[in-house]
């Protein structure tokens, strides 16, 4: 069964410094990896998606992949408080639907 | 990416009786997904919709609960049957974008079941 793990938080960090968000997966197929914000009461929007093996950036957001460990992260620069989310890992594999995972609570405190 | 509408966007039902969620897309995609959010946890996806054929439930789900239409290549319906207050949750549907990139969501229905 495709499952994705993820520490449910909250993980509360100060303004300013660097949250990072970790996601561990089970299927060795997977091929694309994605991060989702979502705000209390609306839906997930996509913030990241990457493929290959090692960072993608994106202005304070950095995607990390290692798919030999089967891990995949996401830190957030300078954060802010309005970060404050639940950030959601999902995969996708061929052509099944995306999992995805629990969602981390992020906490940013001003 | 492709822009959803979906309502209602909250309603407040009586057990026992059904729902019908709407979702509208501004352009034609191939698949489309529904997916239910308890309160505090994670999308678990209700079934797959094609358009054209029968649509896909994951287990746990079944047809006679969650019977979904998918009329065009734009459109689907999912009905909520016969609710209990276990069916209070947010729905959801979504649509896969092209070259795996991830799902774009619509905006959500609040359910409430009383």
């Amino acid at each position: 069964q495709k499952e994705v793990e993820q520490n449910s938080g909250p993980l509360s960090v100060p303004e300013g410094a660097i949250a990072s968000l970790n996601c561990t997966y089970s299927d060795r197929g997977s091929q694309s990896f994605f991060w989702y914000r979502q705000y209390s009461g609306k839906s997930p929007e996509l913030i990241m998606f990457i493929y290959s093996n090692g960072d993608k950036e994106d202005g304070r957001f950095t995607a990390q992949l290692n798919k030999a460990s089967q891990y995949v992260s996401l830190l957030i620069r300078d954060s802010q408080p309005s970060d404050s989310a639940t950030y959601l890992c999902a995969f996708y594999s061929g052509n099944t639907p995306l999992v995805f995972g629990k969602g981390t609570r992020l906490s940013v405190i001003a | 990416s492709a822009v959803i509408s979906q309502k209602p966007s909250r309603d407040i039902c009586q057990r026992g009786t059904s729902l019908t969620i709407q979702c509208q897309v501004d352009s034609q995609v191939t698949m489309m997904f529904w997916y239910r959010q308890q309160p505090g946890q994670s999308l678990t996806l209700i079934a797959t919709a094609n358009q054209g054929s029968e649509a896909t439930y994951e287990s746990g789900f079944v047809i006679d609960k969650f019977p979904i239409s998918r009329p065009n290549l734009t459109f689907s319906t999912l009905t909520v049957s016969n609710m209990s207050p276990e069916d209070s949750s947010i729905y959801l549907c979504s649509v896969g974008g092209e070259a795996n990139y991830g799902y774009t969501f619509g905006s959500g229905t609040r359910l409430t079941v009383v």
